[in-house]
C-alpha cells in the first residue's frame, strides 16, 4: 500500500510571500492531520480532518493559515503571509477507520522562511 | 505548552546495550503512543498503550504506564545502530493529541 505523500519537499520563500503543501492520504484513511515541527521540538497539531470536515484546529494560526480538505481526499496547508517563525518541517499524517489511534506520516514538507 | 515532556533530550549508548526514555504528560490520556523518526523523515508508530494497561511488548520494545504519575516508559532492549533515531511520546486525550518534546537516541557500533 502506497503511504502519504506530500509535495514539494523543500521550499524557500521570503517573509510575506504565499506557500502551499499538499498531502495526499492513504487510501481509504478517513483522519487527516497537519503538523507543524520546529527544528528540535516535537511535532505540534495544527489542524485535524474527519473526512472533509474538521475536527480540531485550536492551534492553528487562522490570522495566515488555512486548510482544506477537498472531497475528503487530498488536502492543502496554506501560510499566507509567512513569517520567519514558519520555518519548518510540514508533517501530513491520516488514519484509518480500523485503528484510528495509530496515524501514518508523510516525509514531510521543510519550510525555509527567510 | 507541549502537554508531553520526555527525558533525557538525548542519549547515547553502545550497541547491546538497553535504551530507556521517559515521558511525563499533564492531563489524563485515553492511551499513549510511541513513535520514531529517523532524520529527514516523518513518523513511525511502534507502540500504543491505553490508559487501562501498565504494560506492553513489542519485540524488542517494552512500554510501561503510570497513570497516577502521569509517565510512561519506552525501553529498547538489545539496542543496534540502526536504532538511531529520535522518539516522541503522544498523549491522546480523547479530545486532541500532543507529542512530547523527544528524545534523541544514538547507538554506537
Amino acid at each position: 500500500e502506497a503511504g502519504v505523500a506530500q509535495s514539494p519537499r523543500y521550499k524557500i520563500i521570503e517573509k510575506r510571500q504565499s506557500v502551499a503543501f499538499w498531502c495526499n492520504p492513504i487510501s481509504g484513511h478517513a483522519t487527516l492531520y497537519w503538523y507543524q515541527q520546529i527544528l528540535g521540538q516535537g511535532p505540534k497539531l495544527l489542524i485535524q480532518f474527519q473526512n472533509n470536515g474538521v475536527v480540531d484546529d485550536s492551534q492553528l494560526p487562522k490570522d495566515r493559515f488555512s486548510a482544506e480538505r477537498l472531497k475528503g481526499v487530498d488536502s492543502t496547508l496554506k501560510i499566507q503571509p509567512a513569517k520567519l517563525e514558519d520555518s519548518a518541517v510540514y508533517l501530513c499524517a491520516s488514519s484509518p477507520r480500523t485503528s484510528p489511534q495509530t496515524q501514518y506520516f508523510g516525509p514531510g514538507t521543510r519550510l525555509l522562511v527567510l | 505548552s507541549q502537554q508531553g515532556e520526555e527525558d533525557p533530550q538525548a542519549l547515547s549508548i553502545q550497541e547491546g546495550e538497553n535504551a530507556t526514555m521517559n515521558c511525563s504528560y499533564k492531563t489524563s490520556i485515553n492511551n499513549l503512543q510511541w513513535y520514531r523518526q529517523n532524520s529527514g523523515r516523518g513518523l513511525v508508530h511502534l507502540i500504543l498503550i491505553r490508559s487501562n494497561e501498565r504494560e506492553k511488548h513489542s519485540g524488542r520494545l517494552r512500554v510501561t504506564l503510570d497513570t497516577s504519575k502521569k509517565s510512561s516508559s519506552l525501553l529498547i532492549t538489545a539496542s543496534r545502530a540502526a536504532d538511531t533515531a529520535s522518539y516522541f511520546c503522544g498523549s491522546n486525550t480523547g479530545n486532541q493529541f500532543y507529542f512530547g518534546t523527544g528524545t534523541s537516541l544514538t547507538v554506537i557500533p
